[in-house]
């Protein structure tokens, strides 16, 4: 079955590092992939998103790179900040789902100044 | 600004009790979605509605009901067979289920048992 495994969090860093959240799929068909980002206490808010193989969606300075060969999908950013700080969740639409999102668990990303 | 909805933000439940959690979009959207989250956990789906009049159980259905009378509103209760109802609620909507389209986000409601 469709499935979305993200790295374990949390994940700590200090501002102006570097920034890797590992996300691998398994899927049937040509799935379209996401990242989504909470920041405490909020809903959802989408950040990215790549809809075919090798598209890279960007946003805010974050970056993904669609992989087929490695089924990843994998999110980073040059220089994180403070504000950065949240929780981040991949997931995949299958491409022979009509509706649902395949989510990660999801990871906690801890920036301190 | 177009957007979705929640309310209230906190909602407490007495044992017993029945509760509906409010959802209304003005985003035009066709599809419809109630996720549960649980502390540290991802989204797991509990119904869905493609269509007025229309929707689907998720993955953990058991214990909630929902209603789809008006594209913009899509209500979830709570019922008293939930017996494990404290979470965070989240609703989303999208402009049509298939395709690439996005799921667009509330800021959730927090129920708790009292």
């Amino acid at each position: 079955g469709n499935s979305v495994t993200q790295m374990e969090g949390p994940v700590t860093l200090s501002e102006e590092a570097f920034l890797t959240i590992n996300c691998t799929y398994t899927a049937t068909g040509y799935p379209s992939l996401f990242w989504y980002v909470q920041y405490p206490g909020e809903g959802l808010q989408l950040l990215l998103k790549a809809t075919k193989a090798d598209d890279k969606g960007s946003n805010k300075g974050f970056e993904a790179t669609y992989r087929k060969e490695t089924t990843s999908f994998h999110l980073e950013k040059g220089s994180v900040q403070v504000s950065d700080s949240a929780v981040y969740f991949c997931a995949l639409k299958a491409g022979d789902s009509n509706y649902q999102l395949i989510w990660g668990a999801g990871t906690k990303l801890i920036i301190k100044p | 600004d177009g957007g979705i909805t929640q309310s209230p933000k906190y909602l407490f439940r007495k044992e017993g009790q029945n509760v509906t959690l409010s959802c209304e979009q003005n985003l035009n959207h066709d599809a419809m979605y109630w996720y549960r989250q649980d502390p540290g956990q991802g989204l797991r789906l509990i119904y869905y509605s493609q269509i007025v009049n229309d929707f689907q159980k998720g993955d953990i259905a058991e214990g909630y009901s929902v209603s789809r009378e008006k594209k913009e509103s899509f209500p979830l209760t709570v019922t008293s067979a939930q017996k494990n109802p404290t979470a965070f609620y989240l609703c989303a909507s999208s402009a049509r289920t298939g395709g690439n389209q996005p799921q667009h986000f509330g800021d959730g409601t927090r129920l708790s048992i009292l």
